[in-house]
């Protein structure tokens, strides 16, 4: 079965400091690949996909990602953090044997940012 | 503005009382879904629709009921709610093609004791 594993389930930065979110998943099929923020009581909200176009993709608020199919890896990154960043952000696969319909998601990573 | 949109956003209910929770989109998706999230697990996918008329089980479709007789309406249906259903639920729904993301409602948080 296809799976999403999120290394660390909190994760806690300084201010103005990398970030550095880990996310693998299982597949024989390279997938469709998400990652998705949730701030403090709302729904999720699109960061960044990866789609088989480029491997680096660029998403919104500064962070972006990059498909490594060796490593079976789409880690998020953003270079400086902002106290804004801090939420919940969930990796997520489209699998071809979901007719890359279906949504599977990692357990999530909350990032705190402090001062 | 495209949304999803879901209510209530918030019910709390008693054991055994049949709760419904709305879920409408304005994007002419095909595709609708419900999960739920609980903390440690991420989102599971409850139940899904490809289209009007056509739904299936998803990886925990336990105690739910769905129907899809509109294409943006896609409501969610607990005959008799048990305290395992306590969690929080999001309407979901894309285009069929597998490269477009999925747009969420703002999510029901749902109590049963």
């Amino acid at each position: 079965a296809q799976s999403v594993t999120q290394l660390g389930s909190h994760v806690s930065v300084s201010e103005g400091a990398l970030v550095l979110l880990r996310c693998n998943y299982s597949s024989s099929v390279p997938p469709y690949l998400f990652w998705y923020v949730q701030y403090p009581n709302q729904g999720l909200q699109l960061l960044l996909k990866y789609t088989s176009a480029a491997t680096l993709v660029k998403g919104i608020n500064g962070f972006e990602a990059e498909f490594k199919k060796s490593e079976t890896s789409f880690h998020l990154t953003k270079p400086s953090a902002h106290m804004s960043d801090a939420a919940e952000y969930f990796c997520a696969v489209k699998p071809y044997s979901g007719g890359y319909n279906k949504l599977i998601f990692g357990a999530g990573t909350r990032l705190a940012v402090h001062p | 503005e495209a949304q999803v949109t879901q209510n209530p956003r918030y019910l709390i209910t008693v054991t055994g009382k049949k709760l419904t929770v709305t879920c409408s989109q304005n994007m002419n998706h095909e595709y609708m879904s419900w999960y739920r999230q609980d903390p440690g697990l991420g989102l599971r996918q409850i139940y899904y629709s490809m289209n009007v008329e056509v739904t299936d089980k998803g990886d925990v479709p336990e105690g739910y009921k769905v129907s899809r007789k509109e294409k943006r309406n896609f409501p969610l249906i607990l005959e008799s709610p048990s305290p395992n259903q306590t969690s929080l639920y999001f309407c979901a729904s894309s285009f069929r093609q597998g490269g477009t993301e999925a747009f969420f409602g703002q999510g029901t948080r749902l109590t049963v004791v």
